[in-house]
C-alpha cells in the first residue's frame, strides 16, 4: 500500500535559518505529492503540490521538487521566519485510492 | 468563498456512548472525506464520497463507525459505542473532484 516517510522531530532552527524537511514516499504508480501545513490552533492547508515527475511546487518562499528516481518531495525553504513555526505535513494521493496518505508531520519551531 | 464547517468542535464523553459529527463541505464540491488524526500522527482516511455515494470505506471500522451524506451535501459521522482509542481529531474536507482537498477545523474528540 501507499506510504509516506517524514523526518521525525522537532525541529528547531533560528531566524533566518535554511530549511530542509525529508519526505519520501511508497506507492503504486504516479501519484501527486503534497506538503500540507497546520499553524498552532487552525485547520489544515494546503502548502504547495506536485502532480508528476519532476515538477516543482512552490508557495510563500517554500518549494519541494517531485523526484521519481529517489522517491521523495523534500521541502525546503532559504530563510524561515518566526510565522513559518507549526507542524508540515508531506502526503500523496494515487495509486488507485483518491484519499490522502499522510506522514506523521514534522513541527518546526523557529526561535527569533 | 465558505470554508469546511465541521460541528462540533469539542467533545468529550465517556466509553461506550456513542457521538455523531457533522459536515459541511464547500459549496459545490462532490467530494467528501472524512479523516482520523491520532494526537501524534498523520490523518488516516475514513470514508470518501463522491456525492451520495461511497467510494472508499476500507479503513472505516464499521463495526462501530458509520457515516453518510443522504442528500450529496452535508455529512454526519457517528461512533457507537465509543472506546477510548477513538480519542483522536477528527477531520472533514472536501474537493471539486479529486483535485486539491480542504480541510475543515475539526471535531477533538476525547473518550474517558
Amino acid at each position: 500500500g501507499n506510504s509516506v516517510t517524514q523526518m521525525e522531530g522537532p525541529v528547531t532552527l533560528s531566524e533566518e535559518a535554511f530549511l530542509t524537511i525529508n519526505c519520501t514516499y511508497t506507492a503504486t504508480g504516479y501519484p501527486s505529492l503534497f506538503w500540507y501545513v497546520q499553524y498552532p490552533g487552525e485547520g489544515l492547508q494546503l502548502l504547495l503540490k506536485a502532480t508528476k515527475a519532476d515538477d516543482k511546487g512552490s508557495n510563500k518562499g517554500f518549494e519541494a521538487t517531485y523526484r521519481k528516481e529517489t522517491t521523495s518531495f523534500h521541502l525546503e525553504k532559504g530563510s524561515v521566519q518566526v510565522s513559518d513555526s507549526a507542524v508540515y505535513f508531506c502526503a500523496l494521493e494515487g495509486g488507485g485510492a483518491d484519499g490522502l496518505t499522510f506522514g506523521k508531520g514534522t513541527h518546526l519551531i523557529i526561535q527569533p | 468563498e465558505a470554508g469546511v464547517a465541521q460541528s462540533p468542535r469539542y467533545k468529550i464523553i465517556e466509553k461506550r456512548q456513542s457521538v455523531a459529527f457533522w459536515c459541511n463541505p464547500i459549496s459545490g464540491h462532490a467530494t467528501l472525506y472524512w479523516y482520523q488524526q491520532i494526537l501524534g500522527q498523520g490523518p488516516k482516511l475514513l470514508i470518501q464520497f463522491q456525492n451520495n455515494g461511497v467510494v472508499d470505506d476500507s479503513q472505516l471500522p464499521k463495526d462501530r463507525f458509520s457515516a453518510e451524506r443522504l442528500k450529496g451535501v452535508d455529512s454526519t459521522l457517528k461512533i457507537q459505542p465509543a472506546k477510548l482509542e477513538d480519542s483522536a481529531v477528527y477531520l472533514c474536507a472536501s474537493s471539486v473532484s479529486t483535485d486539491t482537498q480542504y480541510f475543515g477545523p475539526g471535531t477533538r474528540l476525547t473518550v474517558l
